[in-house]
């Protein structure tokens, strides 16, 4: 079936970059997409890579190779407010459905 | 504004008692979903939905029941069939050219 693994959590310093891999294991979708989520809220849609290669908006950044199955979400000049769980997500082509991974809980030390 | 709005924002429901969470889109969207979400287990799809009049079952359907009589709407029935019902409901809507799909502010139910 299909399936998403990403990272429980990672932790990095304010100012820094980090990155958040997901590899991922589905039939066939449209491409890969990023969802941010603070506690208590609701997520919010971060980037969607349809194609391979990076794509950049702004202090995120998001890059996809379908021939790896696996992604990732690059976040630089961290601010505290970016403190918050991370999920990759797929659309399937077979039946359109939306798969999230488990999510990537991201602290951020001062 | 346009938007998704779920309500109520936290429910509390008696042991055996089917509870209903409304989620409603003014997004004029095709594609609606819900999804639980539980501490460490991300975002899991309950039931999801097209077309009017038409919905299929996610991954964790059991004990649960939907209906989308109105394009507007999507409501989700907890019933005394799921054994576990505590847990935060997310409803998602989608244009169906799009991928990006946008949420509600979630339902926070507790069985006590």
């Amino acid at each position: 079936g299909q399936s998403l693994e990403q990272p429980s959590e990672v932790t990095a310093v304010e100012g820094a970059i980090v990155q958040i891999n997901c590899t991922y294991q589905t039939s066939g979708f449209y491409g890969l997409s990023w969802y941010q989520q603070h506690d208590g809220g609701a997520p919010t849609f971060l980037s969607y890579n349809a194609l391979d290669g990076l794509e950049e908006t702004g202090r995120f950044s998001s890059f996809l190779s379908r021939s790896d199955s696996y992604g990732y979400l690059l976040l630089q000049e961290l601010q505290m407010k970016d403190s918050a769980s991370y999920f990759c997500a797929v659309r399937e082509r077979r039946d359109d459905k939306i798969i999230f991974g488990k999510g990537t809980r991201l602290h951020i030390l001062p | 504004d346009g938007g998704i709005t779920q309500s109520p924002k936290y429910l509390f429901r008696k042991e055996g008692q089917n509870v209903t969470l409304s989620c409603e889109q003014n997004l004029n969207h095709d594609a609606m979903y819900w999804y639980r979400q539980d501490p460490g287990q991300g975002l899991r799809l309950i039931y999801y939905s097209q077309i009017v009049n038409d919905f299929q079952k996610g991954d964790i359907a059991e004990g649960y029941s939907v209906s989308r009589e109105k394009k507007e709407s999507f409501p989700l029935t907890v019933t005394s069939a799921q054994k576990n019902p505590t847990a935060f409901y997310l409803c998602a809507s989608r244009r169906q050219t799009d991928t990006e799909a946008f949420f509600g502010q979630g339902t926070r139910l507790t069985v006590v």
